[in-house]
């Protein structure tokens, strides 16, 4: 099956720099990579995804972006806020609708 | 939101105790699933479902069984409860959009076994 790993597992910056995560992925038949952000208590909730015909994507301070090649894919934060921190989980999915998570990076945007 | 709900939000109970954990969705959608989120190990797939009476197994399934007798409801039953299915369960469904496939979770379910 599947296998995702995800690093760093703790990230520590100072807001208004930039913070990049990275996962790697086993499984070649995986064409669809979502990222969550998760705050303390509360559920994950989805913030970018990419898929495999694309090599990277923006939303504002966000982005992605994927070799597939490599079968690695990373998460890009720029100008980061103090409202950025949270725990964050990249995926991998292909048949079956099914996702894989990584082991997730704790971020902390300091002051 | 996506229209997913959870009962109950939190639960201790006894060890050898069965337990069933309620996923509820109002908006129609034909997959399901069904995750524990432990430290260190992200969110790992139980089981899910990809429509009524229609259910598969994920990575972490030995000890849980599910059931989908309706679209809407989705429920994770623990046959008999050990300590090491202490966990926060979360439910999620699939939207199928031009091939991707995006999960939305519910608000979880705290359980504690003792």
């Amino acid at each position: 099956g599947e296998n995702v790993e995800q690093h760093p597992s703790t990230l520590s910056v100072q807001e208004g720099d930039s913070a990049v995560i990275k996962c790697t992925y086993s499984d070649s038949a995986s064409n669809y990579f979502p990222w969550y952000k998760q705050e303390l208590g509360k559920r994950p909730q989805l913030i970018i995804d990419i898929r495999s015909n694309v090599g990277e994507k923006k939303d504002q301070r966000i982005a992605v972006t994927l070799n597939k090649t490599a079968k690695h894919f990373s998460l890009h934060i720029t100008e980061t806020q103090p409202e950025d921190s949270a725990v964050y989980f990249c995926a991998a999915g292909g048949t079956a609708s099914k996702l894989t998570f990584g082991t997730g990076t704790r971020l902390q945007v300091t002051l | 939101d996506a229209g997913i709900t959870q009962s109950p939000r939190h639960k201790v109970t006894e060890t050898g105790t069965p337990v069933t954990l309620r996923c509820h969705q109002t908006e129609n959608h034909r997959y399901m699933y069904w995750y524990r989120q432990d430290p260190g190990h992200g969110l790992r797939l139980i089981h899910y479902s990809y429509g009524v009476k229609d259910t598969d197994k994920g990575e972490v399934s030995d000890g849980y069984s599910v059931s989908r007798s309706k679209t809407e409801d989705f429920l994770l039953t623990l046959e008999s409860a050990t300590s090491s299915q202490t966990s926060v369960y979360f439910c999620a469904i699939s939207e199928i959009a031009g091939g991707s496939y995006e999960q939305y979770f519910g608000p979880g379910t705290r359980l504690t076994v003792t």
